[in-house]
């Protein structure tokens, strides 16, 4: 069975500019959360989408947005990008909601911002 | 709220030693723990979980974790520390109920030396 799958994996964007990260979850995987990683930040959750609907919103600014499809691919969408928004980008699936399910991550995607 | 303390940013074990990694953890409720690894320039990947039943939790790689409900402890423990073990490790929880989304530790260094 395939992992999850990021694309980009790597991206260099200037500021002010706006970028979309898609991830395609396990197959059968209809949660799809994303997370952002810096280091001094360690991971801070983003957001969370079953089926197609924006389920958990982490505390990140509006410029900050996802979607999910009907074949739970997602995206996500930074918008006026800033140099603190440089990070890995992390998306994760799950089967579902259940809360003792284990997320499995994507390898990621690394956003620079200069 | 929820939120997990690892309290060393860094662990040095010397290979065919124990290791330890520590995790303390809070949450209104009963929690569900998870451990994961992440390789340079890798994603996370899922280690071990606590959901419930025997305290001592068996994963991946000869790891295990003791779930400690009075000290709110999960620590991550091996009896033989390989080097290939040198790595970040991420201990996490989430409420057992309410769909809340996995929250991370800061993440602890383990390196292991030869």
């Amino acid at each position: 069975k395939a992992g999850v799958t990021q694309t980009p994996r790597y991206l260099i964007k200037t500021r002010g500019q706006q970028v979309t990260l898609s991830c395609s979850p396990i197959s059968g995987h209809r949660s799809v959360s994303w997370y952002q990683q810096t280091p001094g930040q360690g991971l801070q959750f983003l957001f969370e989408y079953f089926s197609e609907t924006q389920r958990n919103k982490g505390n990140f600014p509006g410029r900050f947005s996802g979607r999910q499809f009907s074949n739970s691919r997602s995206e996500m969408n930074v918008s006026t990008l800033e140099l603190g928004d440089s990070a890995l980008y992390l998306c994760a699936s799950a089967p579902d909601r259940i809360s003792g399910n284990t997320i499995y991550f994507g390898e990621g995607s690394w956003l620079t911002v200069v | 709220a929820q939120s997990v303390a690892q309290p060393e940013d860094q662990v040095n074990v010397a290979e065919g030693n124990p290791l330890t990694v520590k995790c303390t953890y809070s949450v209104s409720g009963n929690p569900y723990l998870f451990w994961y690894v992440q390789y340079p320039n890798r994603g996370l990947q899922f280690l071990l979980k606590y959901i419930t039943g025997d305290n001592l939790v068996k994963g991946s790689y000869g790891f295990e974790a003791e779930f400690n409900k009075s000290q709110t402890s999960f620590h991550l423990k091996k009896p033989s520390a390989l080097v290939s073990d040198s790595a970040l490790y991420f201990c996490a929880v989430r409420v057992n109920s309410g769909n809340t989304p996995l929250v991370f530790g800061k993440g602890t260094r383990l390196s292991v030396i030869a």
